[in-house]
């Protein structure tokens, strides 16, 4: 069955400090991966996605940068933090036997002070 | 920008009584999903219409989709407390590969 882990759970970090987030996944193989952000109260941006190892298009400029060094490993970085980073980050890959639709992680809760 | 913009924006009803969300959006679509956040948690999938479909159900979710008016409604037939969440349509844009658009929720709280 497939699976997506995401770690931290939670992360508090200073302004100017780096990032990486991870998100592996389970019982897919090449699945196509993406990073949201959603805003507190807010809906879904997407920010990158990845169709294959090395492979990433940026959906918006901005602070953050994405690689993918594995398969089924998703990475989100930062080299410098700012404020409007915080946010709630989640991690999805589509599902099987629809890959219409979505299958999420349980997301990060990035706070930025 | 949100191509998905859902209303109303915060929905309060009583259990057991049925509750409306809708959604509209701009461009073509190959289809529209509709998912479910608990509080702090991930996306869920609930539903999903094609771009020729006018209504489909699903237990006690109904969804309709009229693309001449580009908007879709999510209809949760006798509502439980345990239905309390946030509710996201997402469209998938015809020529939009697999990415997927998401509106701005609707926040349902179903009371005892």
């Amino acid at each position: 069955s497939q699976t997506i882990h995401q770690w931290p759970a939670t992360l508090v970090q200073p302004v100017g400090s780096p990032l990486s987030l991870e998100c592996t996944v389970e019982g897919t193989s090449n699945p196509n991966l993406y990073w949201y952000r959603q805003a507190a109260g807010r809906g879904l941006q997407l920010l990158f996605y990845s169709v294959g190892i090395g492979q990433i298009s940026s959906e918006v400029p901005q602070n953050l940068s994405a690689s993918r060094p594995q398969d089924r490993q998703f990475i989100l970085s930062s080299k410098k933090l700012l404020l409007s980073d915080s946010g709630f980050y989640l991690c999805a890959f589509p599902r099987e036997g629809n890959a219409d639709t979505q299958y999420f992680g349980p997301g990060t809760r990035l706070t930025v002070l | 920008s949100q191509q998905g913009e859902e209303d109303p924006q915060a929905l309060s009803i009583q259990e057991g009584e049925n509750a409306t969300m809708n959604c509209s959006y701009k461009t073509s679509i190959n289809n529209l999903q509709w998912y479910r956040q608990n509080s702090g948690r991930g996306l869920v999938h609930l539903i999903l219409i094609r771009s020729n479909e006018r209504e489909k159900h699903s237990g006690r979710l109904r969804v309709t989709l009229d693309t001449s008016k580009k908007s879709s409604s999510l209809l949760i037939t006798a509502s439980r407390a345990a239905d309390t969440a946030s509710y996201f349509c997402a469209t998938r844009p015809t020529g939009g590969g697999n990415k997927l658009t998401f509106g701005t929720g609707t926040q349902l709280k179903v009371e005892l």
